[in-house]
């Protein structure tokens, strides 16, 4: 069956940088688009970021750009998040979502999946 | 990056319809057919109930319908049941390559 599993996050302090991870299970993982999507605590789901299949595209929320890079190995079936420069409001559980095909590389703009998500603190 | 907007609560009675509306602009909602629905129950991921504004994944029940108009998508959970009882998130593409949520709907089930 189709699994993402997230990993990586803690706590850490303002400014510093964190790698989280998803990996995924039961699916082609590199026919597959892959999102981030996170959820401050008591808060609504906020889209973060999303790359390509093979890793070429890649495009942010305004609020993370410049700070945030996703990336993936195929090889491995996981998926990245580098968060550097941190702030408080970065605080959330991130989840990582996948996005279906019908046509390898072209976009279809939901998720049909979603793992647990990991908890990301950044205390100040 | 605003949000779309979406009523902060909605509630019914078991067996009755309720709609969540969700209002967006001419750069998402309006323009394109890529809106979709996602149930959340508290700790728990979201789910997706909707996709392309009207479309049922399977598995997903036939009381569960979306539509849309202009710039302002629905959901409707008709016969609604306790376990309907949870938050609602709408989802649009909004150019230029990004993706907005709603602000959240509470669902309760009187």
């Amino acid at each position: 069956q189709v699994q993402l599993v997230e990993s990586g996050g803690g706590v850490v302090q303002s400014g510093r940088s964190l790698r989280i991870s998803c990996a995924g299970s039961g699916f082609p993982f590199s026919n597959h688009a892959i999102h981030w999507v996170r959820q401050a605590p008591g808060k609504g789901l906020e889209w973060v970021a999303v790359i390509s299949y093979d890793g070429i595209t890649k495009y942010y929320a305004d609020s993370v750009e410049g700070r945030f890079t996703i990336s993936r190995d195929n090889s491995k079936n996981t998926l990245y998040l580098q968060m550097n420069n941190l702030r408080a409001d970065d605080t959330a559980v991130y989840y990582c979502a996948r996005e279906p095909y019908l046509v390898v590389g072209v976009a279809t703009f939901y998720f049909d999946y979603w793992g647990q998500g990991t908890l990301v603190t950044v205390s100040s | 990056q605003s949000a779309l907007t979406q009523p902060a609560s909605v509630s019914g009675s078991p067996g009755q319809s309720i709609t969540i509306s969700c209002t967006g602009t001419s750069s998402d909602i309006g323009d394109y057919n890529y809106v979709s629905w996602y149930q959340q129950h508290p700790g728990k991921a979201p789910k997706l109930m909707i996709y392309e504004v009207s479309n049922r994944p399977s598995g997903v029940p036939d009381r569960f319908s979306g539509s849309k108009s202009g710039n302002t998508a629905s959901l409707t959970i008709s016969g609604l049941q306790a376990e309907d009882e949870a938050d609602y998130y709408c989802n649009s593409y909004r150019r230029p390559s990004s993706y907005v949520f709603g602000s959240a709907t509470k669902v309760t089930v009187l």
